[in-house]
């Protein structure tokens, strides 16, 4: 079946030590986005990429970065991660920027200790 | 972007009980899209509309789209335990989707 697929599932990482979550996509859509989402409250969108065009939110920290090296797949970098970057990482995808449903991935759920 | 308030933040129903949620923005939208999301799981597409006044049906799901393009509403007759999770709006913007603060759907079985 085609999907949107994320690992790791749940991801534990050291204050300040970089790490990289991964979303890789069957569907050859042409836009991937990571969205962030704190307990309770709605995904954030952080970045997204229509195909090899990087689209940045204005107020995403200069702490996240992403790489995306063909269609299928897409990598969200936090170089230092701090305490307050905790979350629910959803990487979702559409076929376009206009119209489409997006297609979420099931998260990875990362921890900062 | 496009943002909008959603209304109410938390529902606690009788199952069996009706369920609306009602998305609302200062500006005219150019579409709205809904989605799921059960607890502990990720958000699920249901559905996009585009024109003004749009009704669209998903068996006990009813989606309005306002004349003004300005409100969404979701409205599910007859609750189940399975309809549980949150919902949310999510205008679609310039080449983004911007979401909702979300309705919170809980149900007394």
């Amino acid at each position: 079946d085609a999907m949107v697929i994320q690992n790791p599932r749940y991801q534990v990482t050291q204050f300040g030590k970089p790490v990289t979550l991964s979303c890789s996509q069957t569907l050859n859509h042409n836009v991937m986005y990571w969205y962030q989402q704190k307990s309770s409250q709605a995904p954030k969108l952080l970045f997204h990429y229509y195909d090899k065009d990087f689209n940045n939110e204005a107020d995403t920290p200069d702490n996240f970065q992403s790489r995306r090296p063909n269609t299928s797949f897409c990598f969200l970098d936090i170089r230092s991660p701090g305490l307050g970057d905790a979350a629910m990482y959803l990487c979702a995808t559409s076929r376009a920027t206009g119209g489409f449903g997006y297609t979420f991935g099931s998260g990875t759920r990362l921890t900062v200790v | 972007g496009q943002q909008v308030m959603q209304i109410p933040q938390y529902q606690h129903v009788q199952e069996g009980e009706d369920f609306t949620t009602y998305c609302n923005s200062s500006t005219t939208l150019s579409n709205i899209q809904w989605y799921k999301q059960r607890p502990g799981g990720h958000p699920v597409f249901l559905i996009q509309l585009v024109k003004s006044g749009e009704v669209k049906k998903q068996k006990r799901l009813t989606f309005q789209f306002g004349e003004a393009k300005k409100n969404s509403s979701l409205h599910i007759t007859a609750t189940q335990t399975t309809d549980v999770g949150t919902y949310f709006c999510a205008p679609q913007g310039a080449q983004k989707l911007v979401f909702g603060q979300g309705t919170r759907l809980t149900i007394n079985p």
